[in-house]
C-alpha cells in the first residue's frame, strides 16, 4: 500500500470549515483514498472515499489532485464534536486491509 | 440499527489468564476484522475472516487466535495474555462481493479495552 503523509495535529473553529491535508505520492493507479476519524475511546468511524474525482456525502468533501498524489479532506462546517484523529489511508480495491497510518489530530476550538 | 456490537467494553485480565473477547454484527456482512490499538497508536490488523476462511496477519503473534461460529459473530481468543498486550480491540465488517471493485467500507465496532494485571 502507498504510504500516506499526514501534519500531525491541527485546531479549526468551530463553525469554520478544516481543511486536512494528505500526501500520497507514490499511489498507484486502482488505489483508492479513504477517510476515517476516530472520536476518542470509540471505533473508527467511516467517513468517505475517492479514487479520481472529487467526492462529497453529508459528513465531509474529499478533493483529489489531477495527479492524485495529494488529495484534502473537507469538513465544511466544523463542530466541537467534529475533534478527533483523521486517518487518511489508500487502498486497493481487492485488498482486505486498512492500514492506518498516524493520523492528523484535529481539535475544534469554540 | 444495523451495527457492530463489541462485550464487554472493557474487560480486566490476569497476567497469562486467558480472554475472550466478542464480536456481533447486524449488517449480515461477509468479511469480518480484528484490530489491535495501543495507547496512542494507530490500529493494527490482527488477522480477518472472509466468510468461513481466516486470514492471518505475518507478524500477529500465535497467542491471539479467533473463531467464527457463525456469520454474525466472532470471537478474539488470547490465550496467555502479557503485559504488552494491554490494548483496545476494536472489530469491524465489511461486504465483499464477487467482483473486486463490489467492496464496501469497514464499520467499526466500539470497541473493546482489555487491561492486564
Amino acid at each position: 500500500d502507498a504510504k500516506t503523509t499526514q501534519p500531525t495535529s491541527m485546531d479549526c473553529a468551530e463553525g469554520r470549515a478544516a481543511n486536512l491535508p494528505c500526501n500520497h505520492s507514490t499511489i498507484s493507479g486502482n488505489e483508492y483514498v479513504y477517510w476515517y476519524r476516530q472520536i476518542h475511546s470509540q471505533g473508527p468511524q467511516y467517513i468517505i472515499h475517492g479514487l479520481k474525482n472529487n467526492e462529497t456525502n453529508e459528513m465531509a468533501s474529499l478533493i483529489i489532485t489531477e495527479d492524485r498524489k495529494s488529495s484534502t479532506l473537507i469538513l465544511p462546517h466544523a463542530t466541537l464534536r467534529d475533534t478527533a484523529v483523521y486517518y487518511c489511508i489508500v487502498r486497493y480495491d481487492n485488498d482486505y486491509k486498512l492500514s492506518f497510518g498516524a493520523g492528523t489530530t484535529v481539535t475544534v476550538r469554540a | 440499527d444495523a451495527m457492530v456490537i463489541q462485550n464487554p467494553r472493557y474487560q480486566v485480565t490476569q497476567f497469562g489468564k486467558p480472554v475472550t473477547l466478542s464480536c456481533s454484527q447486524t449488517l449480515n456482512h461477509n468479511v469480518m476484522y480484528w484490530y489491535q490499538q495501543k495507547s496512542s497508536q494507530a490500529p493494527k490488523l490482527l488477522f480477518h475472516y472472509y466468510d468461513k476462511d481466516f486470514n492471518n496477519e505475518a507478524d500477529t503473534p500465535d497467542n491471539f487466535q479467533s473463531r467464527r461460529p457463525n456469520t454474525s459473530f466472532c470471537f478474539l481468543d488470547i490465550r496467555s495474555p502479557g503485559l504488552g498486550d494491554a490494548a483496545m480491540y476494536l472489530c469491524a465488517t465489511s461486504r465483499i462481493g464477487i467482483r473486486t471493485a463490489d467492496q464496501d467500507t469497514q464499520y467499526f465496532g466500539p470497541g473493546t479495552r482489555l487491561t492486564v494485571l
